[in-house]
């Protein structure tokens, strides 16, 4: 089944201390999304990606970076997390034509001690 | 201001009974309006799709409906089950783009 995944499911990271989240789909989708969810919040839109090139949200800290290898991978990196970002991440995807059908992979909770 | 505004903000109801989930858009210009189902702790998954000419749209044992007139929308569950427990949310793109209004949800429990 053609699908959004997203690893690891649960992450567990020091503060400060960098950590990488990885979203990969089977959908060939052209635009890769990021999102932040904290709890009983709606979805955060961080940045995204159209095939290469990349968007950035205009209120995304710069701690939050993003890499798209190639049109199957998207991993979101934290550089320095601090305890405000604990959160659910969320990947999604849409085709180039429909981007407001976007499709949701199940998160990554992301916990800073 | 663009704005999606659900209610009410939750919900608790007994395993076999139906309800009515409420979503009030102003999102200009309107191109199509969805229902996600996000379950805790997972990603949202879309349930229904309305855009503009569509009244009412069925999903199993969702249905929903959309007045442009009103700009309003339900989600109507029958015969609910313990699964349905899980937080509803509207969605509607804004200017037709890849940036989604979200609505803040409805968090539904169904108990046995």
């Amino acid at each position: 089944d053609a699908m959004v995944i997203q690893n690891p499911r649960y992450q567990v990271t020091q503060f400060g201390k960098p950590v990488t989240l990885s979203c990969s789909q089977t959908l060939n989708h052209n635009v890769m999304y990021w999102y932040q969810q904290k709890s009983s919040q709606a979805p955060k839109l961080l940045f995204h990606y159209y095939d290469k090139d990349f968007n950035n949200e205009a209120d995304t800290p710069d701690n939050f970076q993003s890499r798209r290898p190639n049109t199957s991978f998207c991993f979101l990196d934290i550089r320095s997390p601090g305890l405000g970002d604990a959160a659910m991440y969320l990947c999604a995807t849409s085709a180039r034509d429909t981007f407001n059908e976007q499709y949701f992979g199940p998160g990554t909770r992301l916990t800073v001690t | 201001k663009n704005q999606v505004e659900q209610s009410p903000q939750s919900l608790i109801i007994l395993e076999g009974k139906n309800c009515t989930l409420q979503c009030n858009y102003t999102v200009s210009p309107f191109s199509n309006l969805r229902w996600y189902k996000q379950d805790t702790g997972r990603g949202p998954v879309s349930l229904t799709i309305m855009t503009f000419s569509e009244n009412t749209k069925s999903n199993g044992r969702y249905t929903a409906t959309l007045d442009a007139d009103t700009k309003q929308s339900s989600l109507h569950i029958t015969a609910s089950q313990l699964s349905d427990s899980a937080s509803y949310i509207c969605v509607a793109p804004m200017d037709s783009s890849y940036k989604l209004i979200f609505g803040s949800g409805t968090r539904l429990l169904v108990r046995p």
